[in-house]
Formats: structure tokens, sequence, C-alpha cells
């Protein structure tokens, strides 16, 4: 069965921190990875895609990793803002196009 | 261009009542793709539609049913509500198994 499962839960850091947040997955054959943030009450919102070839990907302050033969992927969050404060929701995709979702990583960041 | 667009935003209904929901994809995109979504579930896969027939089907009771339109706007029906059918409900665009595009989403309440 594929899964995709997330660490940690929630998190808080203080404005100005890095974090960075965990995706193992389980999911075969593996098509790509993409972070979505969602701020509460609102759409998730595409971060990064990753197809199996690529192993770092970066937008803005947010620079994913993809390791496919561990089947991991996680997502730093350098210097973080109050803004950053969301939830973070790592998706898999297989050949098919199916997606599995983990449920996601609540990060808080406080002054 | 305009993202996905999705009305009401939010809306309340009482036990045993049936609700429709509306979603407006991204001009072009002709796959639409429906998600409930509740507090430490993440997001659950309802159904898609592709070109006007449903492609893919989540495991959800038949009393959620959806239907896409000519123009690739979706409908979503819930009957006789039920309590834990409170959620946010996601619509999702893509123009065929590429990247989706999230809609802001409604907040439906069930009392």
């Amino acid at each position: 069965k594929n899964q995709v499962e997330q660490s940690p839960q929630s998190l808080i850091i203080l404005e100005g921190k890095n974090c960075t947040l965990q995706c193992n997955y389980t999911v075969s054959p593996f098509s790509n990875l993409r972070w979505y943030k969602q701020d509460t009450g609102r759409g998730p919102v595409s971060l990064t895609i990753m197809t199996f070839s690529e192993n770092t990907k970066s937008n803005g302050r947010y620079t994913a990793t993809l390791d496919a033969d561990t089947k991991q992927s996680s997502l730093h969050i350098t210097a973080s803002q109050l803004s950053d404060s969301a939830s973070y929701i790592c998706v898999v995709s297989d050949s098919a196009g199916k997606l599995t979702f983990g449920t996601g990583t609540r990060l808080q960041v406080t002054l | 261009k305009a993202g996905v667009t999705q009305t009401p935003r939010y809306l309340i209904k009482t036990r045993g009542q049936q609700v429709t929901l509306s979603c407006s994809p991204i001009s072009g995109h002709r796959s639409v793709s429906w998600y409930q979504q509740t507090p430490g579930q993440g997001l659950q896969f309802l159904f898609e539609y592709f070109s006007e027939t449903q492609r893919n089907k989540g495991n959800f009771p038949g009393r959620f049913s959806g239907r896409q339109f000519s123009n690739s706007r979706s409908e979503m029906n819930v009957s006789t509500l039920e309590l834990g059918d409170s959620a946010l409900y996601l619509c999702a665009s893509s123009w065929d198994t590429d990247e989706q595009f999230f809609g802001p989403g409604t907040r439906l309440t069930v009392l």
C-alpha cells in the first residue's frame, strides 16, 4: 500500500531560525514528489516538485531534497518568518498519476 | 490567468440536508479533483473528473457524488449530511495528470 509519512507532526520555532521537515514514502512506481504549503483555511500552494533524477530544488528560502534510493525527502526552511507559519504537505505521485498525501507538518513561527 | 475558484466559501447545514459545492478550474484545465480535509486526517481523495467523466474515485460512501460540465466546471453533492461531513472541501485542477492547482476551499459545517 502506498504511504507517505511526515515528521514531525508539529513544530514551533523562533523567527529567524532554520528548520527541516521530513517525508518518507513507499509509493511505487515513483513519478514525482511535491511539497505544498497550506495556510489555515486555505488551499495548498505548490512549493517544489521533484522527479526521480532531481536531488535538490529551491524556491526562495525553501529547499527540498530527494533521495530516491532511501525514499526520503526533506524541506528545509531558512531564516524563518512569521508568514511561514502553515502546514506543509508532502505529496507523492506514482507513474499512473495517483497521488498519495502525507498528513502534513504544522509549523508555527513565533517571535 | 485566474486561479481555481470555489463557491461558496463557507456553508452551514443541518444533519439530513444535502449540499452542492461548485468548482471552476483554471482555464484550459480538463481535470478536476475533489478532496475532503479534516483536522488530523489530512487530505482525503474523493474523486476526479476528466472531460466530463469520472476517472478516479476514492473510498467515500455513495452520498458523495459529483459531475463535470462541458466547460470543465465541476460540482460536488453530498446528500443526507452527517456531523462527520464537516470539513474543508478542496477542489484542484490540472491539465491532465500533471501538477494540481488547488482552490481556496469550501468550509462546510454540519450542525
